[in-house]
């Protein structure tokens, strides 16, 4: 069974105060993984997909790289309008569900 | 990426009734799919809508609790039937292509009494 695990639950940041959030998949024969970024009250913004290990992506202060087990989302120097919850998720090969994972809860204080 | 509409944003529902979700996406897409999130807790699948047939449903999820329709290549219905206090949550649409990035509307916040 394909699985998601995201650590921590939550993080709580000072501004400038980079930091990393860990997840950990299992999956049979992963096509893709998917980092999206919640607001309260609203839908899931997608960030990124990663494909194969050693891939890595960015976008503004975010980073996401992958190993074969698991990914990591690198916040560097975050803002307070970093502060969201970030879920992860993984698909398998074979048109199958998107797997996720219960989310970080990130809040970047000023 | 498309644009996701959904209609209601919220409701609050009595036990017993039933409420239909709207879900528009402003360009055609090949897979539309419906997601529950209940609270404190991550997205979980509930269906893939079929465009022209029926909806195909994750386990745990039957057709006669969450009918789904969908019409054509821009527009799907949910439908959260005979409503309880534990169907209380945010139910999303989200799009895609074939084996590709899925986007998510902004979701409708379920409230059941």
């Amino acid at each position: 069974e394909d699985q998601v695990t995201q650590s921590p639950e939550a993080l709580r940041l000072q501004e400038g105060e980079s930091s990393s959030l860990n997840c950990s998949y299992t999956v049979s024969g992963l096509r893709g993984l998917f980092w999206y970024r919640q607001d309260p009250g609203k839908g899931p913004e997608f960030l990124f997909t990663l494909y194969s290990a050693g891939e890595e992506k960015e976008k503004e202060r975010l980073k996401a790289t992958l190993t074969k087990k698991e990914s990591f989302l690198h916040i560097t120097a975050p803002k307070p309008e970093d502060s969201a919850t970030y879920l992860c998720a993984v698909q398998a090969f074979g048109n199958t569900p998107l797997v996720f994972g219960k989310g970080t809860r990130l809040s970047v204080i000023a | 990426s498309a644009v996701i509409s959904q209609k209601p944003s919220r409701d609050i529902c009595q036990r017993g009734t039933s409420l239909t979700i709207q879900c528009q996406v402003d360009s055609q897409v090949t897979m539309m799919f419906w997601y529950r999130q209940q609270p404190g807790q991550s997205l979980t699948l509930i269906a893939t809508a079929n465009q022209g047939s029926e909806a195909t449903y994750e386990s745990g999820f039957v057709i006669d609790k969450f009918p789904i329709s969908r019409p054509n290549l821009t527009f799907s219905t949910l439908t959260v039937s005979n409503m309880s206090p534990e169907d209380s949550s945010i139910y999303l649409c989200s799009v895609s292509g074939i084996q590709e990035t899925q986007y998510f509307g902004p979701g409708t916040r379920l409230l059941v009494l």
